[in-house]
This record gives C-alpha cells, structure tokens and sequence, in this order.
C-alpha cells in the first residue's frame, strides 16, 4: 500500500516560489498518475495538477501560468513549484496518487511577509 | 465541470439514514466521480468510485448511487465515526473538480 508524505517550507514569503516534495513509498511511482490538491483554510479542495511517470503534465487552468510538477524516480518523489504565489495560496496541500486513491497527511503552507 | 452537493449541512442523529446529493453542470461518462470523508485536521479518505464501488476497507453502510448527472451517497445508519464533511468529485476530464462538500454533524 502506497504511502505518501510531504515536505517543504511551512512559510513562504508572497511574490516567491512554494517548493514542496512528495517522497513515496509502497511502490514505484511508475504506472500511476501523481497529483497535487490544495485546500486553504476553512475552505474546499482545488486540483492544482497532476503528472504521469512519462513525464505527461496537467495543470488546473486558473494556476497553469505558475505550476510546474515533476519527478525524480529514481528518489520515488513527485515535486510541486508554485511561482508568485500570494496570500491566495495559503492551504494544505496534498499529494496524492491517481485522482484521490491515496493522500498524504498535508502541509500547511502560509504565504506571508 | 461544476459540481453542486445538497444540503450544505445534514444533522442527523446516530443510526439514523443519511442522504447526500451531488449534481454535475454535464455528464460524467463513464460514471467517472468519487465520493470522500473528510474528518477534522485529516485528509480526505476515499469511500466511493467509479461511481458505486466501495474503496478498501470501507464499511458496507456506505453505499453510492447515480442517475444521469445526479450522484447520491447514502448512509444507511449513522456511526458516530462518521460524522464529518462529505465531497464528491468528478474525474472524467480535467481539470478534476470538487463539490463544496455536505457536512453531516450530530442533532
């Protein structure tokens, strides 16, 4: 069963990049879709994006211009950068596999001087 | 692909029947929704895909239903566990949407 934790700053300054790592375990991370959700506080769960092991790329349309996510497989970790991020992208976010078949626990990144 | 969950909130007391409802703006072929759990300071869990079968381990009181681009997630006797916030998802096309969730709380 896979198991997905995620890392990173808990604090990012607005106008820089959000950088947070998905390191994967139960499995390789090949055959599967790997996606990125955020939730802010208090609120709903966006879709930011996902990636396939091929290197294939998706991304929500209203982030689009600011996401990139990519992978190491040979470290079995999914990436998520976020550039110009703002108050706005104060949330958990989580990784998870496929659509919604396994989460991590989350991170709760604030944007904030 | 909108997602609109009714009612916002459902307080029901334990062993009682919950009725969640989700409606799409277009169809979902392929019966590409989910339905999940979300607890208090946890992560969503999976209950429901593909849109009636049960994820792993998730008890048989839970059961999920659809009729053109109406879904329904019941609950046939309320556990005390199972009081939390509900949210169904579409991932028939990109980008995957969620609803605004039904939170089913204690009466």
């Amino acid at each position: 069963q896979f198991q997905l934790q995620e890392s990173g700053p808990g604090l990012v300054k607005p106008s820089e990049t959000l950088s947070l790592t998905c390191t994967v375990s139960g499995g390789p991370i090949s055959n599967y879709y790997w996606s990125w959700i955020r939730q802010p506080p208090g609120k709903g769960l966006e879709w930011i994006g996902y990636l396939y092991y091929s290197g294939t790329t998706d991304y929500n349309p209203s982030l689009k211009s600011r996401v990139t996510i990519s992978f190491d497989a040979s470290r079995n970790e999914v990436f998520l950068d976020l550039s110009s991020v703002t108050a706005a992208d104060t949330a958990v976010y989580y990784c998870v596999r496929a659509y919604g078949a396994s989460w991590g626990q989350g991170i709760l990144v604030t944007v904030s001087s | 692909i909108v997602l609109t969950q009714s009612p916002g909130t459902l307080s029901l007391s334990p062993g009682e029947r919950a009725t969640l409802s989700c409606r799409a703006s277009q169809s979902v072929t392929s019966s590409h929704l989910a339905w999940y759990q979300q607890k208090p300071g946890q992560a969503p869990r999976l209950l429901i895909y593909g849109p009636s079968t049960r994820a792993t381990d998730i008890p048989e009181r839970f059961s999920a239903s659809e009729s053109g681009t109406d879904f329904t997630l019941t609950i046939s006797r309320l556990e005390p566990e199972d009081f939390a916030v509900y949210y169904c998802q579409q991932y028939h096309q990109t980008p995957l949407t969620f609803g605004p969730g039904t939170k089913v709380d204690i009466k």
